[in-house]
């Protein structure tokens, strides 16, 4: 089955800087990234994903990269706020039809004023 | 939409007692899943559902149970609780892996 690692487990630094969350995966018919976020006491909410067939995607201030060859995606946090404060899961889908996605263990990100 | 409901928010249980976790969507998504998040960690799936009538084994399903007789229901059910399954437990739903999840709020349950 699919193994998705994650890395750093935290992650800190200071507002305005970026940051850079790294994940690796195993099956390379996984097709489909999605990013959650969680903050304190909140549920994970997906803040942006990317397809196979796409090597890159923007959101204002995040980014997802992803390159297959490798088998690694990363998310890309640019001009953090303390607000980006939060858990940040990657996961992993394996090739449609497939029926749940596994997740990485998950980065801890601090942003300090 | 009210997307995916999850009831009680909060329940602490004695060691033995049962319950039932509740979740509902409004969303007519075929897919629903049971997570657990222990403190400081990562997800761990429970069951998961694809339909109606349809339901599988995640990777810690024991000491657990689950039903789905409509899309849009997918109780959770604790029978004999244990210290070990105070966590909180996550309800999902979504149109297939390769479309994400929506989470309901979650439910943080403390057995004593």
């Amino acid at each position: 089955g699919e193994n998705v690692e994650q890395h750093p487990s935290t992650l800190s630094v200071q507002e305005g800087d970026s940051a850079v969350i790294k994940c690796t995966y195993s099956d390379s018919a996984s097709n489909y990234f999605p990013w959650y976020k969680q903050e304190l006491g909140k549920r994970p909410q997906l803040i942006i994903d990317i397809r196979s067939n796409v090597g890159e995607k923007k959101d204002q201030r995040i980014a997802v990269t992803l390159n297959k060859t490798a088998k690694h995606f990363s998310l890309h946090i640019t001009e953090t706020q303390p607000e980006d404060s939060a858990v940040y899961f990657c996961a992993a889908s394996p090739a449609s039809g497939y029926s749940t996605l596994t997740f990485g263990k998950g980065t801890m990100l601090l942003v300090s004023p | 939409n009210a997307g995916v409901t999850q009831t009680p928010k909060f329940r602490i249980l004695k060691i033995g007692q049962s319950m039932t976790l509740q979740c509902t969507q409004d969303m007519n998504h075929n897919y629903m899943y049971w997570y657990r998040q222990d403190p400081g960690m990562g997800l761990k799936l429970i069951y998961y559902s694809v339909g109606a009538g349809i339901t599988d084994k995640g990777e810690v399903p024991n000491g657990y149970n689950v039903s789905r007789s409509t899309t849009e229901d997918f109780p959770l059910r604790l029978e004999l609780a244990a210290p070990s399954q105070t966590s909180v437990y996550f309800c999902a739903s979504g149109q297939g892996a390769d479309y994400g999840y929506t989470f309901g709020s979650g439910t943080r349950l403390t057995v004593v």
